[in-house]
């Protein structure tokens, strides 16, 4: 178990490019989430799947901001026409199916947009 | 709407006190209490869980109280080492599967 695992690390892109983050879960965990955090802030909710469903989005996910989780496994962020505002460390985690477990998170995505 | 507080925003001890972080919620039907560490530009480690029927967790040197009724959590280091040093996030489980969290509480341990 090598745990959540984010991919990029890192990513630089200018306003109006897409861009897509990528997460591969704890195995055998049925629900990720993806979360937001800026700069001396706390995480933010932004989306879950249990398995491949969509379960639950955030007002914060705009209709430039899709997820998708494709066959229960790896899980995608895509955000169209980046803003400035869109700067945040985003963060991918997994649990378990049942409710009340531990979430396990990744290191994180940092996108800059310049 | 919970909302999670945590007091204070940062702290700075030197080395070997014992120390004391608050966390407090809004609404008390919560599923569990989280406690994570992060480092400056890292991601969520897990520190504890406790459930809500659980009045403490413990591991090692940390040892984590919840007062459900009183919407209260405490995260209790003892003999507190430079090493942990980094921001100490809270977070609460309610109504839904999402966690909500604090801004968490930067730690500076002073060798």
């Amino acid at each position: 178990d090598t745990g959540v695992s984010q991919d990029p690390r890192h990513k630089i892109t200018k306003r109006g490019q897409n861009v897509t983050f990528r997460c591969d879960p704890i195995s055998e965990h049925n629900r990720l989430y993806w979360y937001r955090q800026t700069l001396g802030q706390g995480p933010e909710f932004l989306t879950y799947f249990q398995n491949e469903a969509q379960l639950e989005k955030s007002r914060l996910l705009s209709d430039r901001f899709s997820a998708e989780r494709p066959k229960g496994s790896f899980s995608t962020l895509e955000i169209q026409r980046t803003e400035q505002g869109d700067s945040a460390m985003y963060l991918c985690a997994s649990s378990p199916q049942q409710g009340g477990t531990e979430a396990f998170f990744g290191q994180g995505t940092r996108l800059t947009v310049v | 709407k919970q909302e999670v507080t945590q007091i204070p925003a940062a702290l700075s001890v030197p080395e070997g006190e014992n120390l004391v972080l608050n966390c407090s919620f809004t609404d008390s039907a919560i599923y569990n209490l989280q406690w994570f560490r992060q480092d400056p530009g890292k991601g969520l480690t897990s520190l504890l869980l406790i459930q809500s029927s659980q009045r403490e967790q413990t591991s090692g040197r940390l040892n984590a109280s919840l007062d459900k009724s009183s919407g209260r959590s405490t995260l209790y280091i003892a003999a507190s080492q430079p090493g942990d040093s980094a921001t100490y996030l809270c977070a609460v489980s309610s109504g839904s599967e999402k966690l909500v969290f604090g801004k968490g509480t930067k730690l500076t341990v002073n060798p």
